[in-house]
């Protein structure tokens, strides 16, 4: 089945400092790739996606690039805020239905920006 | 601009109680998905609907049931609760043929 692997946290940075977060995935087909984040206490928000390969997504000072041949979908930001802090989560989506396909997700990580 | 809706935000419940979770989609979106996320993991994939028929069916337990409705919104149905079905419950909802999900605030179910 599908399956994404992202690095583990907690990453503790300074702020203004540089963040990537690596992601990888396998899938039988070819899924659209996403990244949410997920505040304390909060639900998830759709943070970018990409939908084919060598598509990059931005949102907020994120980007992240679909990359096919190495299966991976890297979030990173050039320079993180105290606001940042939170738990970020790559998923893709296969694509085998007409609706209703199901996210899968990785484990998650969590992110802190320290003043 | 309109989100998805659940209520209720929080439900504490006794062991072998019953359960409705319910989610309200953002407007003019067909499908809803149901996700369960425990303390610390990742949300886990439950059940969707697109057009008031089951779509794709994750690790819903039997005692779990759910439904979608002719204005789209959902209801999750749990019955015999157990202590571990203690966990946020998200709703997400999309447009048919676009594959971003948007998630609702969720429910936080406490089993006693």
């Amino acid at each position: 089945g599908d399956s994404v692997t992202q690095m583990e946290g907690p990453v503790t940075l300074s702020e203004e400092a540089f963040l990537t977060i690596n992601c990888t995935y396998t899938a039988t087909g070819y899924p659209s790739l996403f990244w949410y984040v997920q505040y304390p206490g909060e639900g998830l928000q759709l943070l970018l996606k990409a939908t084919k390969a060598d598509d990059k997504g931005s949102n907020k000072g994120f980007e992240a690039t679909y990359r096919k041949e190495t299966t991976s979908f890297h979030l990173e930001k050039g320079s993180v805020q105290v606001s940042d802090s939170a738990v970020y989560f790559c998923a893709l989506s296969d694509r085998g239905k007409a609706a209703g396909n199901k996210l899968t997700f990785g484990g998650g990580t969590r992110v802190l920006v320290k003043p | 601009a309109a989100g998805v809706i659940q209520s209720p935000r929080h439900l504490i419940k006794e062991k072998r109680e019953t359960a409705t979770l319910k989610c309200y989609p953002i407007p003019r979106h067909d499908t809803v998905y149901w996700y369960q996320q425990g303390p610390g993991q990742d949300p886990q994939f439950l059940i969707s609907f697109y057009e008031k028929m089951q779509s794709d069916k994750g690790s819903i337990p039997d005692r779990f049931s759910a439904q979608q409705f002719s204005d789209y919104h959902s209801e999750l149905n749990m019955s015999s609760l157990e202590l571990g079905d203690s966990a946020l419950y998200f709703c997400a909802s999309s447009l048919s043929g676009r594959f971003e999900q948007f998630f609702g605030p969720g429910t936080r179910l406490t089993v006693l």
